[in-house]
């Protein structure tokens, strides 16, 4: 069975600081990752997903994902937070047909 | 762009009740879900169905049931609203695959509705 840990269920960082958000996966086949972004108030919105291409995916508002099979891990990160990336994000994963394995969420805040 | 609606963004209801949320897409997609969000859970599948009057249970699917008669239309009931229903419900819809059954090897982008918060008092 598939699953998916977040590490974090709040993360704070500074404006134009790095924002690593962490997320690792349990899979039986070969995986599909993805991450969501859920504005408040809103539905949940694609950000990146990694389909076993390359293993550095690049995504919307300058996100980007590693997928390390190693370390079983498809950790988030930013370079430089800006005060509109404060939302919550979900990693989640191929649960098989079509499904996804979404993990418990981690709420990003950005300080001033 | 795909949209996905859902028939109310708040919902308030008694112990008791019959409670039918709605939700239609408008890109012809063969599969919707129905998910619940909760604090600490993440999103958990109530409900999918990968075709007309077909459903899949989900991870969570007691006390809940779901309705498909129409492509763009995937209906969610509570047949007798409990206090620990109250949550937030998210509806998705992805494109199918070319055959009756969807395939481990392919995957399409799930689009998700704003949500509806149910409170049941």
């Amino acid at each position: 069975a598939q699953s998916v840990t977040q590490l974090g269920s709040h993360v704070s960082v500074s404006e134009g600081a790095l924002v690593l958000l962490r997320c690792n996966y349990s899979s039986s086949v070969p995986p599909y990752l993805f991450w969501y972004v859920q504005y408040p108030n809103q539905g949940l919105q694609l950000l990146l997903k990694y389909t076993s291409a390359a293993t550095l995916v690049k995504g919307i508002n300058g996100f980007e994902a590693e997928f390390k099979k190693s370390e079983t891990s498809f950790h988030l990160t930013k370079p430089s937070a800006h005060m509109s990336d404060a939302a919550e994000y979900f990693c989640a994963v191929r649960g098989g047909a079509q499904k996804l394995v979404f993990g418990q969420g981690t709420r990003l805040t950005i300080n001033p | 762009d795909v949209k996905v609606t859902q028939s109310s963004r708040y919902l308030v209801k008694r112990t008791g009740e019959k409670v039918f949320l709605e939700c239609v897409q408008d890109m012809d997609h063969e599969n919707m879900f129905w998910y619940r969000q909760d604090p600490g859970l993440g999103l958990r599948l109530i409900y999918f169905s990968y075709d007309v009057k077909m459903k899949e249970k989900g991870d969570i699917p007691e006390g809940y049931s779901v309705s498909r008669e129409k492509k763009e239309r995937f209906s969610l009931i509570l047949e007798s609203a409990s206090t620990n229903q109250t949550s937030m419900y998210l509806c998705a819809s992805s494109r199918g695959t070319s055959f009756s059954r969807p395939l481990l090897s392919s995957y399409n982008e799930q689009f998700f509705g704003p949500g509806t918060r149910l409170t049941v008092l």
